[in-house]
């Protein structure tokens, strides 16, 4: 199947830091990819969409200042979370689609933020 | 607004049995479902996947879709501990169009 990397898969920084995430495709080239962020018990909520060479799409709410994201490749993407502070700590999971028939989309690992 | 709306649960059933976990959409331009499961504190992870009326069956697992009542299902044969996790329904409108995710079914496998 298709595997998508993320990395680091959790990181603690201090509240005022900035923190890249980066997302990988590992056996394809993903035409989108896209960033999640999910708090405890809660759903999946759709930080931004992006796809290779152009601006990233945010959903309403989500701040483009905030959360830099940068699609250089078919097989990278990285979301920067600026001056983090301690409610932006959450569960941040990318995807990517393109593998497949149905452009089902395949998640990463996710990574675990702690803003102190 | 496109939605996909799931009960959260939690859907309890014991070893052996089927469970049946259901999803409804509201765009009737949807064309393609997905199943994801996700353990807690992990990512989701794809089950399956179906466009056309009917039951599809992969193994345990079965995705039934009926777009005239807008509605897709997911039945899971011979239930096990192991199976308890965070279901989660989707629906994508094709193209470039953005997938919507359901909250989620929480489904716990009773020994």
């Amino acid at each position: 199947g298709a595997v998508v990397s993320q990395h680091p898969s959790w990181v603690i920084c201090k509240s005022g830091t900035s923190v890249k995430i980066e997302c990988r495709s590992l056996d394809f080239q993903a035409t989108t990819m896209f960033w999640y962020r999910q708090f405890p018990k809660q759903s999946l909520m759709l930080m931004a969409t992006s796809n290779e060479g152009s601006k990233a799409t945010y959903e309403q709410g989500v701040e483009k200042d905030k959360f830099l994201i940068n699609h250089a490749s078919l097989t990278l993407s990285t979301l920067t979370v600026t001056s983090a502070h301690p409610e932006d700590s959450s569960f941040y999971i990318c995807s990517a689609s393109g593998a497949g028939s149905a452009n089902e989309q395949f998640f990463g690992p996710g990574t675990r933020l702690t803003v102190l | 607004q496109k939605e996909v709306e799931q009960n959260s649960g939690p859907l309890s059933v014991p070893e052996g049995a089927i469970a049946s976990l259901n999803c409804t959409y509201s765009d009737r331009g949807s064309q393609s479902f997905f199943w994801y499961r996700q353990y807690s504190g992990k990512s989701p992870e794809l089950i399956m996947f179906i466009y056309s009326n009917g039951d599809k069956e992969d193994g345990r697992f079965t995705a039934q879709l009926n777009k005239a009542s807008q509605y897709v299902s997911l039945l899971i044969r011979d239930s096990q501990p192991s199976d308890s996790a965070t279901y989660l329904c989707a629906g994508h409108s094709g193209g470039y169009q953005k997938v919507t995710f359901g909250i989620g079914t929480k489904l716990q496998v009773i020994p």
